[in-house]
């Protein structure tokens, strides 16, 4: 089973429209990231969040960061065709041996029809 | 230009017969991993090398060995490879570590195919 849930698994919209991408975990976090990666391309780091309640902007793109660190939201204002893709959600968390570890979500593939 | 590169980008194989991932960083960066990426289990870490000579195992290591001789190179080995090791894999390289601030960003090389028959 998947440490982070990430929802919806698939996204379909008009361009225009807004969505929201949702990750949840029962664990706590030290940090969470968010990914976009695109067809035959690595993912590529969208956002850092660090503190609970955090919230990022980055363009259309607003990121928060659950008061308890155990969820994320990804939202998206008035999509364009250049916001397909893959979006990934990453939990931060500590190994035992005293190096950290990123646990990745399944991911949601958007797709912003013309 | 800064960039992770891997090699093959595609292979397909057959079962035992060993082959080498290839990824190499241009960034001087301390820390790489290696992932696995298949449908509906998302990314999964195989190793990563904190720094050179330094690897540890990450959350599915078995079948696969790394080695981190030099600072810019951490190749995937794969001694007798199996079709469950039919995925898709991703080297990444950050200046120190991951997660805590964006400056251990990731990047990720554009992933290489790999088919076990």
């Amino acid at each position: 089973t998947q440490l982070l849930e990430q929802s919806p698994q698939f996204l379909s919209i008009q361009e225009g429209e807004n969505l929201t991408v949702y990750c949840n975990s029962s664990s706590v976090f030290s940090s969470l990231q968010w990914y976009r990666q695109e067809p035959g391309e690595g993912p590529v780091l969208l956002v850092t969040v660090v503190t609970g309640g955090e919230v990022k902007k980055l363009k259309r793109l607003t990121f928060q960061f659950g008061d308890a660190r155990k969820d994320s939201s990804l939202h998206i204002t008035a999509a364009q065709p250049g916001d397909t893709g893959l979006y990934l959600c990453a939990g931060e968390l500590y190994r035992a041996n005293g190096d950290y570890k990123l646990s990745f979500g399944a991911g949601t593939t958007v797709t912003v029809r013309a | 230009e800064a960039q992770v590169t891997q090699n093959p980008r595609y292979l397909i194989t057959v079962t035992g017969k060993k082959l080498t991932v290839t990824c190499s960083q241009n960034m001087n960066h301390e820390y790489m991993s290696w992932y696995r990426q298949d449908p509906g289990l998302g990314l999964r870490q195989i190793y990563y090398s904190m720094n050179v000579e330094v690897t540890d195992k990450g959350d599915v290591p078995e079948g696969y060995k790394v080695s981190r001789k030099e600072k810019r190179n951490f190749p995937l080995i794969l001694e007798s490879p199996s079709p469950n090791q039919t995925s898709l894999y991703f080297c990444a390289s950050s200046p120190e570590g991951v997660g805590r601030s964006s400056y251990n960003e990731q990047f990720f090389g554009p992933g290489t195919r790999l088919t076990v028959l």
